[in-house]
C-alpha cells in the first residue's frame, strides 16, 4: 500500500519561502506523475502543480505561476515544492498525490497534508 | 479552463436512502472524470475514475456514470460513515480542475 508523508509547513510572513517536501514509500516512485493540491481553511481543493514522472514536464495554476517551483529527487522518493513570494491567500492544507497510471490521471494516493499559514 | 460544477451543493439524507449527486463540466472532457471523498481533517479519497470505474477497495454502493459533460455519482444505501464532502474532477487537461463540492449531511 503506497503512502506519502508531507512535511515542512508552518507560519510565515507574507513575502517569505518555504519549501515543502513530500516522501513516497510503497510504491515505484519514479515511474508516477505526482502533484500538489491545496485546500484554503473552510473551502474546496484546489490543484496547484503537476511534475511528470521523468520531470520533464511541469504544469502549474495560474494562481500559482512564477511563485511556486514543483520538482522531484527520484533517487530520494522525495516531491518538492519551492514557495516564494507567498500571499496571505496561499494559506491552506498542502496534499501531494500521485496520478493514478498516466500524466493526465485521477490521483490515487495522497499524503496526510502539511499546513501553511501565512500571516503577519 | 474547465469549469466543475457540483450540485447540490448540500444534500441532508438519512441512513439507507439513495443519495445522487451531480457534476457538470463546462466542455466535454469524455470520460476523464474523477470522484473523491473527503472527511473532515482527513485527505481526500478516491471512489471513481474514468467517470465509472471503481478504486480498489471502494465498496459496491458507490457507482459513477456520464460521459461529456454530465455525470453522477450514485451511492445506493448510504451508511453512517458515507457522511462527508463530495468532489468531482476533470483530468482531460490542464488546469485540473475540481468541483466546488458537496456535503452529505445526516438528516
Amino acid at each position: 500500500e503506497g503512502q506519502l508523508l508531507e512535511s515542512g509547513g508552518g507560519l510565515v510572513q507574507p513575502g517569505g519561502s518555504l519549501r515543502l517536501s513530500c516522501t513516497a514509500s510503497g510504491f515505484t516512485f519514479s515511474s508516477y506523475a505526482m502533484s500538489w493540491v491545496r485546500q484554503a481553511p473552510g473551502k474546496g481543493l484546489e490543484w496547484v502543480s503537476l511534475i511528470s514522472y521523468s520531470g520533464g514536464r511541469i504544469y502549474y495554476a495560474d494562481s500559482v505561476k512564477g511563485r511556486f517551483t514543483i520538482a522531484r529527487d527520484n533517487s530520494k522518493n522525495t516531491l518538492y515544492v519551492q514557495m516564494n513570494s507567498l500571499r496571505v491567500e496561499d494559506t491552506a492544507v498542502y496534499y501531494c498525490a500521485k496520478s493514478r497510471e498516466g500524466t493526465t490521471d485521477a490521483f490515487d494516493i495522497w499524503g496526510q497534508g502539511t499546513v501553511v499559514t501565512v500571516s503577519s | 479552463d474547465i469549469q466543475m460544477t457540483q450540485s447540490p451543493s448540500t444534500l441532508s439524507a438519512s441512513v439507507g436512502d439513495r443519495v445522487t449527486i451531480t457534476c457538470r463540466a463546462s466542455q466535454s472532457i469524455s470520460n476523464w472524470l474523477a470522484w473523491y471523498q473527503q472527511k473532515p481533517g482527513k485527505a481526500p479519497k478516491l471512489l471513481i475514475y474514468d467517470a465509472s470505474s471503481l478504486e480498489s477497495g471502494v465498496p459496491s454502493r458507490f457507482s459513477g456514470s456520464g460521459s461529456g459533460t454530465e455525470f453522477t455519482l450514485t451511492i445506493s444505501s448510504l451508511q453512517p460513515e458515507d457522511f462527508a464532502t463530495y468532489y468531482c474532477q476533470q483530468y482531460k487537461s490542464n488546469p485540473w480542475t475540481f468541483g466546488q463540492g458537496t456535503k452529505v449531511e445526516i438528516k
